[in-house]
């Protein structure tokens, strides 16, 4: 179908423990996922992105890896902290009628407990 | 420099009025895009302008929605005889012309609550 799907919806880590979170992809030919966090009541905010040359990128405790023969992409925070508590939603391009079009997952919300 | 920015931040009015949200996309951005945001879910796909193009309209809910980008700037996003369904955040988001790989940027938000 030409969706992305989030996994899971609702995580719950430990502070300074790992988080990780993973969309998959319904079109081989997607080339460009970006990553948002949304603070409650914010707007969601880049926190970063990955192409399809790439494999993994990473930027000091985020980092995002890209395994396109699977057609999966997977956000991994270290050293989790209170203020990475909000929700996250991965995104993808997808060809929809002949347009490429960025479709969202359905977020996940994650909750750092001190 | 300035980010995209939506108005009101906050709106409310009764079932059966028209409202009217606006975009100010970060200037140079040729694409924009209108998303609804229901309480706790995720983002709805509405509207997508691309320069002087035919806007991408196929996430419209119904025919009681409808946007405009004048001068391929400002947009304005309509919604006539609203309905309680419609209460919901409606994010705006632009970005450069590059291609829709590239990062989008999205606005505050308009808050619309239908009594």
């Amino acid at each position: 179908g030409e969706n992305v799907e989030q996994h899971p919806s609702t995580l719950s880590v430990q502070e300074g423990d790992s988080a990780v979170i993973k969309c998959t992809y319904s079109d081989s030919a997607s080339n460009y996922f970006p990553w948002y966090k949304q603070e409650l009541g914010k707007r969601p905010q880049l926190i970063i992105d990955i192409r399809s040359n790439v494999g993994e990128k990473k930027d000091q405790r985020i980092a995002v890896t890209l395994n396109k023969t699977a057609k999966h992409f997977s956000l991994h925070i270290t050293e989790t902290q209170p203020e990475d508590s909000a929700v996250y939603f991965c995104a993808a391009i997808i060809i929809i009628q002949g347009a490429q079009k960025l479709v969202f997952g359905q977020g996940t919300r994650l909750t750092i407990n001190p | 420099g300035a980010g995209v920015s939506q108005s009101p931040s906050n709106k409310v009015t009764e079932k059966g009025k028209d409202v009217e949200l606006r975009c100010d996309p970060i200037s140079g951005h040729t694409a924009l895009y209108w998303y609804r945001q229901s309480l706790g879910q995720g983002l709805e796909f509405l509207i997508y302008f691309q320069g002087n193009s035919a806007p991408d309209k196929s996430g419209l809910p119904s025919d009681r929605f409808s946007a405009e980008r004048t001068g391929g700037s400002v947009s304005t996003l309509t919604i006539q005889r609203t309905q309680q369904e419609d209460s919901a955040v409606y994010l705006c988001a632009s970005r450069t012309g590059g291609g829709s790989n590239q990062p989008q940027h999205f606005g505050d938000g308009t808050r619309l609550s239908i009594l």
